[in-house]
């Protein structure tokens, strides 16, 4: 079973349009964190957003918000008012205490914005 | 901003040859990863590096891949004979702890084997 799971593919909005970005994870771990990374097409991955799991307040961030529910395992990431330049990939991660050491990300398949002018 | 910085940011080898991607980790991080991206795939765990040894690897990570810190600063991805189905983005990592220190990735290697 997918530990991180974006439904979502690929996401096409016209500029100025409103989008939400789904991400459900499945951790045991009553201690973990979450990610939003953006990889634009020049393919480097930019950190947005870290969530610990203890926090289930909103955030939100000029024109990006995020929405965590650990009700539903959810960490939704919305982009009010899109531009062309947010068009990316966008990956959810999960960070969890696998034990000893190791504190590996694990990435969801990412999901492909394009945003039309 | 401290950098995490890759070279060499895209290599071309021949099937069967070794090659070595490098990494200048964060000097004051304690916890090290490589993760690889097939092309339009997502982004793949390979192995963790913690106290100068291996602390977890992927079934990915077979008898091929070597991983190592040399000096003190390097930390290097050695793929002993690349196959065609290497041919992938890999990215470097490093974290000061876990989770809530965060991550910083390198910018990438694009390996490209033909």
């Amino acid at each position: 079973a997918q530990k991180v799971t974006q439904a979502q593919t690929e996401i096409s909005v016209v500029e100025k349009e409103d989008v939400t970005l789904d991400c459900v994870y499945e951790t045991r771990d009553t201690t973990y964190y979450l990610f939003w990374y953006k990889q634009p097409p020049s393919g480097e991955l930019v950190f947005l957003i870290r969530r610990n799991s203890f926090d289930e307040q909103n955030e939100i961030s000029g024109r990006y918000s995020w929405n965590f529910q650990k009700s539903t395992s959810s960490f939704n990431f919305t982009i009010t008012a899109s531009q062309v330049v947010d068009s990316a990939v966008y990956f959810c991660a999960l960070s969890e205490n696998s034990g000893g050491s190791n504190y590996k990300l694990t990435f969801g398949k990412g999901t492909l914005l394009t945003v039309n002018p | 901003e401290p950098e995490v910085t890759q070279t060499p940011s895209h290599q071309v080898t021949q099937m069967g040859q070794e090659v070595i991607l490098r990494c200048v980790p964060i000097s004051n991080h304690l916890y090290f990863y490589w993760y690889r991206q097939i092309l339009g795939q997502k982004v793949e765990f390979l192995v963790s590096f913690y106290n100068n040894e291996i602390s977890e690897k992927s079934e990915i990570f077979d008898d091929q891949f070597s991983v190592e810190r040399p000096d003190g600063s390097n930390f290097t991805l050695k793929i002993r004979s690349t196959k065609l189905e290497d041919s992938a983005m890999y990215f470097c990592a490093s974290s000061e702890g876990w989770g809530g220190y965060g991550y910083t990735f390198g910018s990438g290697t694009r390996l490209t084997v033909v």
